[in-house]
């Protein structure tokens, strides 16, 4: 099945930076979400997006679903040793209930 | 609580023997899922349906199976046709397309190794 191209496939930073993660896709979706997954765990929801142009924050985290609709990023400032763990992206095309997930980005805080 | 409960955890098969992983949600959505997760992999589709009784497959159905009697439950199946079951299998529900704020949502996940 067709998969978003998320990037990067892995990080490493110190305690402290902020990180940036993005997604982009050929077609054109009507909602973007983000997601971190711990090992073992399910995904849980960090950001849903709606709109295109759409910025929207959780705490430290901030996504924005882009003007073309075919990427959003993932935004985590003062990064802490918690947010480790992997941190994936969906996207959902219009008119179908068939949701496209990213292959994931790995993110280690090294404190 | 609100959500989305798998079971068991873990889960353990022996050649040529069917189990079943159940889901259930209390979130009232119309639309449930099971996806597949392999090491360094992203998620793959199962199975998804809709509606009640009604279902499709998804990417790689085969060797899967599942129903969907009630609005919450939608068990997965995973016969002996299944070669390499080994896996992290996730559920999931959201609403209905068409209605503002679909958002998927997913279990705790069910861990299925062939022994």
């Amino acid at each position: 099945g067709q998969q978003l191209n998320q990037s990067p496939q892995s990080m490493f930073i110190q305690e402290g930076e902020d990180v940036s993660m993005n997604c982009t896709s050929s077609s054109i979706f009507n909602t973007w979400l983000w997601y971190k997954q711990d090992p073992g765990e399910g995904p849980v929801l960090l950001i849903a997006l709606y709109k295109a142009g759409e910025l929207t924050s959780n705490g430290r985290l901030t996504a924005q679903f882009g003007i073309t609709r075919k990427d959003s990023f993932l935004n985590i400032s003062a990064s802490i040793p918690s947010d480790v763990g992997i941190y994936f992206c969906a996207g959902l095309p219009s008119g179908t209930y068939k949701y496209i997930f990213g292959t994931g980005t790995r993110l280690k805080v090294l404190a | 609580d609100g959500g989305i409960t798998q079971s068991p955890k873990y889960l353990f098969r022996k050649e040529g023997q069917n189990v079943t992983l159940s889901c259930e949600q209390n979130l009232n959505h119309d639309a449930m899922y099971w996806y597949r997760q392999d090491p360094g992999q992203g998620l793959r589709l199962i199975y998804y349906s809709q509606i009640v009784n009604d279902f499709q497959k998804g990417d790689i159905a085969e060797g899967y199976s599942v129903s969907r009697e009630k609005k919450e439950s939608f068990p997965l199946t995973v016969t002996s046709a299944q070669k390499n079951p080994t896996a992290f299998y996730l559920c999931a529900s959201s609403t209905r397309q068409g209605i503002s704020g679909n958002t998927i949502y997913f279990g705790e996940g069910s861990w299925l190794t062939v022994v």
